[in-house]
């Protein structure tokens, strides 16, 4: 059974702080992504990596940094934090062969 | 880059009655198409996909059709249940990379 694991689902941090959210996968698939998810703009990519130590931008790449290490773990990251950051983060791994994504269930990151 | 747009926001239907949602894309190079279906608290999860060699594609209750000269696809959901209740996101993306572009996504409800 596919799995992709986030390290938290719900987080609250004060503006300026440091935060790091952890993605996962047991898949072996070289493709990871992260979305950032809000109430009537769907989900837009912040971030992608297709190997290790690869990292491309997405369409709002601006205030977030990622991380590729190891093949099955990508890391977001949020120097610091603000208050327009507060959103449901949601990563996912991408088949290859097929072009389907699958997600992890979500990090809620509320920044006070 | 692709954009996508899909329409409606909010679709409420009576159980029984028929569902469409409908995207539209800008990039004629995107050649699959996947329909994401997230429910209330969970992960968003694959429930059809088309690829641009093909005009429709049906599975149970569910169908998505494809007009490449239009450059708009659409899924319908006939017979619906309560159960269909849930966001449904449309996405665009060129097979080899499968870098997927989302609509803002629609939120069927159906009433017993």
């Amino acid at each position: 059974d596919v799995k992709v694991t986030q390290s938290s689902r719900y987080l609250v941090k004060r503006t300026g702080e440091k935060v790091f959210l952890e993605c996962v996968q047991d898949m072996d698939h070289e493709n990871m992504f992260w979305y950032r998810q809000d109430p009537g703009l769907g989900l837009r990519l912040i971030y992608f990596s297709y190997d290790v130590k690869m990292k491309e931008k997405g369409d709002i790449p601006e205030g977030y940094s990622v991380s590729r290490e190891k093949k099955e773990r990508f890391s977001l990251i949020l120097e610091s934090a603000s208050t327009n950051q507060t959103s449901m983060y949601l990563c996912a791994v991408g088949d290859p062969n097929t072009g389907e994504l699958f997600f992890g269930e979500g990090s809620r990151l509320t920044v006070l | 880059g692709e954009n996508v747009e899909q329409h409606p926001s909010t679709l409420s239907v009576q159980e029984g009655d028929s569902a469409v949602i409908k995207c539209t894309y800008s990039d004629s190079a995107s050649n699959y198409f996947p329909w994401y279906k997230q429910e209330l608290g969970k992960r968003p999860q694959l429930i059809i996909d088309i690829r641009s060699n093909v005009g429709e594609k049906k599975d149970q209750r569910i169908a998505v059709t494809l007009n490449k000269t239009a450059k708009h696809f659409s899924l319908h959901i006939t017979e619906t249940q309560p159960e269909d209740s849930a966001v449904y996101f449309c996405a665009a993306s060129k097979g080899g990379s499968y870098i997927p572009t989302f609509g803002r996504g629609t939120s069927l409800i159906v009433h017993p």
